[in-house]
Formats: C-alpha cells, structure tokens, sequence
C-alpha cells in the first residue's frame, strides 16, 4: 500500500521567512496530494491540493510542488506570520481503491517566531 | 449547517469495556470516515465508507467495527477497549472520490 513520509518533524522560522516542507509517497498510482494545517486542539483543515496532472499551485502565500516522477511533492509558505504556527500534514491518495482513502504523513510542527 | 459532529468529545474506558463514537454528517456527502491521530504517527485510517451500504477497512481496522446506519451517520465501535486504543479519533466526510475531507472535531478516548 501507499506510504509518506514527511520531513521535517519540527521547522522553526522566522516572522517574514519562508518555510518549506517536503513529502514523498510509495504509489506511483497516486494523483491527489493533499496539505492539511492543525492548530493546537482543533480539527485538521485542507488549506491546498494539487491534482498529478499539474507541477505546481500557489493560493496567495501558500504553494505546493509536485514532482511525480521523483514521487515528491512539497509546501512552501512564504512570508510566515504568526497565525502559521500549527502542524501541518501532507497526504497522498490512490483513486483505484475506492473513497477518498488519504493516507497522511507524519506531521510538521511549525513554529513562528516573532 | 453544523458540518460534521461527533460525540462524545471525551471518554475514559477501562480495559475490556465497549464503547462507540457516533458521528453525522449534514452536508449530503457520500463517503464517510473514521480516522485515530497518535503523537508523532499523523492520522491513520480505520475504517471507510464510500456510500452508503458500504463499508471497507483501513489502515488499522483490528480492534474496531463500524456501522453505517445511514447516508449521514457513520459509527465506529470498540468491542473490549485496549490501552493501545488510547488515542484522539476524528470522523471525516467527503461529496466525491478526490474531494476534499471534512473532520469532526474529534474525540479523545482514554483506556486504562
């Protein structure tokens, strides 16, 4: 079955730098790669998506890069700002078994110091 | 539109109770989940069900069973509760294969 794995498991930056995270999956049959961020106690939220038919999608600060031959994608948040702190997961999905069976990274706690 | 709930939000279990986490869902979607969040290991799925009738293991499905009552409810069940079973449990629903995932805001389960 499919397998990510996320690097770092702790990133700490400075207000105003960038931060990047980098995932890789097993399952070259995988298409949808989801960032999911989780501030302390809450729910994960989806905050981008790339589909595999595509390299690269930018939502303002945010990005994800995708590198399906090399079977990695990553995060890239520019500018930081405080209320970027929270963990962050990646995921990878394989359409050909079913419902949307995501299968998540191990986490990044991401920190912004001011 | 209260997305999707669960309860309880906390629970304390001894060892060989039973217990079961419900959840629902008020967006229409098809496809419901249940996944178990354990420090430094992200989110691992239990069980799914891609619509409703159906349902299909996960992950790590030993130890749990589910039921889909109907398109908007998704229960998981825990036979005889095991310390291993510690852990913060999030039900999930989404509309479409590909689409994006809607967590509940998850349920703490302590066994002793």
């Amino acid at each position: 079955g499919e397998n990510v794995e996320q690097h770092p498991s702790t990133l700490s930056v400075q207000e105003g730098d960038s931060a990047v995270i980098k995932c890789t999956y097993s399952d070259s049959a995988s298409n949808y790669f989801p960032w999911y961020k989780q501030e302390l106690g809450k729910r994960p939220q989806l905050i981008i998506d790339i589909r595999s038919n595509v390299g690269e999608k930018k939502d303002q600060r945010i990005a994800v890069t995708l590198n399906k031959t090399a079977k990695h994608f990553s995060l890239h948040i520019t500018e930081t700002q405080p209320e970027d702190s929270a963990v962050y997961f990646c995921a990878a999905s394989n359409p050909f078994q079913g419902a949307q069976k995501l299968v998540f990274g191990q986490g990044t706690r991401l920190t912004i110091n001011p | 539109n209260a997305g999707v709930t669960q309860t309880p939000k906390f629970q304390v279990l001894k060892t060989g109770q039973s217990m079961t986490l419900q959840c629902a869902q008020d967006m229409n979607h098809n496809s419901m989940y249940w996944y178990r969040q354990d420090p430094g290991m992200g989110l691992r799925l239990i069980y799914y069900s891609a619509s409703e009738g159906t349902t299909d293991k996960g992950e790590v499905p030993n130890g749990y069973n589910v039921s889909r009552l109907n398109k908007r409810e998704f229960s998981l069940r825990l036979e005889s509760a095991a310390p291993s079973q510690t852990s913060v449990y999030f039900c999930a629903s989404s509309p479409s294969r590909g689409g994006e995932l809607f967590f509940g805001e998850g349920s703490r389960l302590t066994v002793l």
